[in-house]
């Protein structure tokens, strides 16, 4: 069975701190995608990133970097010098050998000034 | 289009009436997913189009609801009978290709509410 783990519901940081949204999957697939998804206030989804089960090369893009571990079945999200916009609902989700995309529950992200 | 729309954005409902939600993918893409996301969850799977083919309805809860692709364009979902536990926000998303080595696009979502 395929299942993602958002262990973070809520997380609660001050503007300009670093801070890092945990994601643990579970698939039997060898071939498989991890995705991450922001969701605004506004309700929206918003893509931010893929990365297949055969790239384990980290990723920045800007203030965002991604960490993903196939040993420890992982896929964190770090967001570097937080800013009050990356306020959002961060969701992890899993693609395997069918078309769903299974979903965490989210981690609530809130950044204060 | 830029993007993925769906309307109408707010749906109030009274229980037993029927509702259709519409989405209109970003041109070209040849997927569709329909899903629904309650308050504090993550999107649950509902139906996927390949073109107007529905080749996975599995997330469909009851019989009650019934998604269609006539032309392989814009969807429409469509709940009969509403119950209360029909309210929640239902997703439309698309994508260019058939698998999830495509990026889905979600559109701003119909927040339906059944009294």
């Amino acid at each position: 069975a395929q299942k993602v783990t958002q262990a973070q519901t809520e997380i609660s940081v001050v503007e300009k701190e670093d801070v890092t949204l945990d994601c643990v999957y579970e698939t039997r697939d060898t071939t498989y995608y991890l995705f991450w998804y922001k969701q605004p206030p506004s309700g929206e989804l918003v893509f931010l990133i893929r990365r297949n089960s055969f790239d384990e090369q980290n990723e920045i893009s800007g203030r965002y970097s991604w960490n993903f571990q196939k040993s420890t079945s992982s896929f964190n999200f770090t967001i570097t010098a937080s800013q009050v916009v990356d306020s959002a609902v961060y969701f992890c989700a899993l693609g395997g050998n069918n078309r769903k995309l299974i979903w965490g529950l989210g981690t609530s992200l809130a950044v204060n000034p | 289009g830029a993007g993925v729309s769906q309307s109408p954005r707010y749906k109030v409902a009274k229980r037993g009436q029927d509702v259709a939600l519409r989405c209109d993918p970003i041109s070209g893409h040849v997927s569709l997913f329909w899903y629904q996301q309650a308050l504090g969850q993550g999107p649950e799977f509902l139906t996927y189009f390949q073109n107007e083919a529905q080749l996975d309805k599995s997330g469909l809860p009851s019989d009650r609801f019934f998604a269609e692709r006539p032309e392989g364009s814009v969807s429409t979902l469509k709940i009969q009978r509403t119950q209360q536990e029909d309210s929640a926000v239902y997703l439309c998303a698309s994508s260019l290709g058939a698998t999830t080595v495509y990026t889905q696009y979600f559109g701003p979502g119909t927040r339906l509410t059944v009294l």
